[in-house]
């Protein structure tokens, strides 16, 4: 079946450092890919998407590119802030009427000053 | 407009014990979804529904029962606790399937502690 394998955390930056959180994913068909963050005490909020191989998914700074070859989706950002301590959770679906998401484990980032 | 909302935010059961938990949307979603937060599991998917009347179970399913009477409404229900489903429930709706460009919104979630 479907698979979403995050790295593992917690991952703790100084602010203004260079992000990256690696995923990687197992799947048949074409997929979506998605990044959901989910703030202290809140519920999920999406926080990027792509739907087909090498399409590139932005907002907030943050950026992840879909590479089929490698199955990858890896999420980055150039300079973060605290704001963006959270938790940042990888997810697919597949196509063919598949109306479930698959998540990954989740990654606990921390942001010192 | 206030999104999908949860009730109660917070619950603590003994074993054996019965409750429901109630998620509400306002965004006219004909999908809506029932998952479990563990640490270091993710969410997995417990119940799912595709419309008003209609369930499907989703990874996690046995010990939980789900309505869906009214197309606003998602109940989830536990008949008699056990501790292994001390968890945080979330809610979710989506206008379509999770597919192609179509979000799945989620609410606040609720703490669920079995003794």
């Amino acid at each position: 079946g479907d698979s979403v394998t995050q790295m593992e955390g917690p991952v703790t930056l100084s602010e203004e450092a260079c992000l990256t959180i690696n995923c990687t994913y197992t799947a048949t068909g074409y997929p979506s890919l998605f990044w959901y963050v989910q703030y202290p005490g809140e519920g999920l909020q999406l926080l990027l998407k792509a739907t087909k191989a090498d399409d590139k998914g932005s907002n907030k700074g943050f950026e992840a590119t879909y590479r089929k070859e490698t199955t990858s989706f890896h999420l980055e950002k150039g300079s973060v802030q605290v704001s963006d301590s959270a938790v940042y959770f990888c997810a697919l679906t597949g196509n063919f009427g598949n109306e479930k998401l698959t998540f990954g484990t989740g990654t606990r980032l921390t942001i010192i000053p | 407009n206030a999104g999908v909302t949860q009730t109660p935010k917070f619950r603590v059961l003994k074993t054996g014990q019965s409750m429901t938990l109630l998620c509400a949307q306002d965004m006219n979603h004909e999908y809506m979804y029932w998952y479990r937060q563990d640490p270091g599991m993710g969410l997995r998917l417990i119940h799912y529904s595709v419309g008003e009347g209609t369930t499907a179970k989703g990874e996690v399913p046995d010990g939980y029962n789900v309505s869906r009477l009214k197309k606003q409404n998602f109940l989830l229900g536990l008949e008699s606790a056990a501790p292994s489903q001390t968890s945080v429930y979330f809610c979710a709706s989506s206008p379509r399937g999770a597919g192609v460009n179509n979000e799945q919104f989620f609410g606040p979630g609720t703490r669920l502690t079995v003794l």
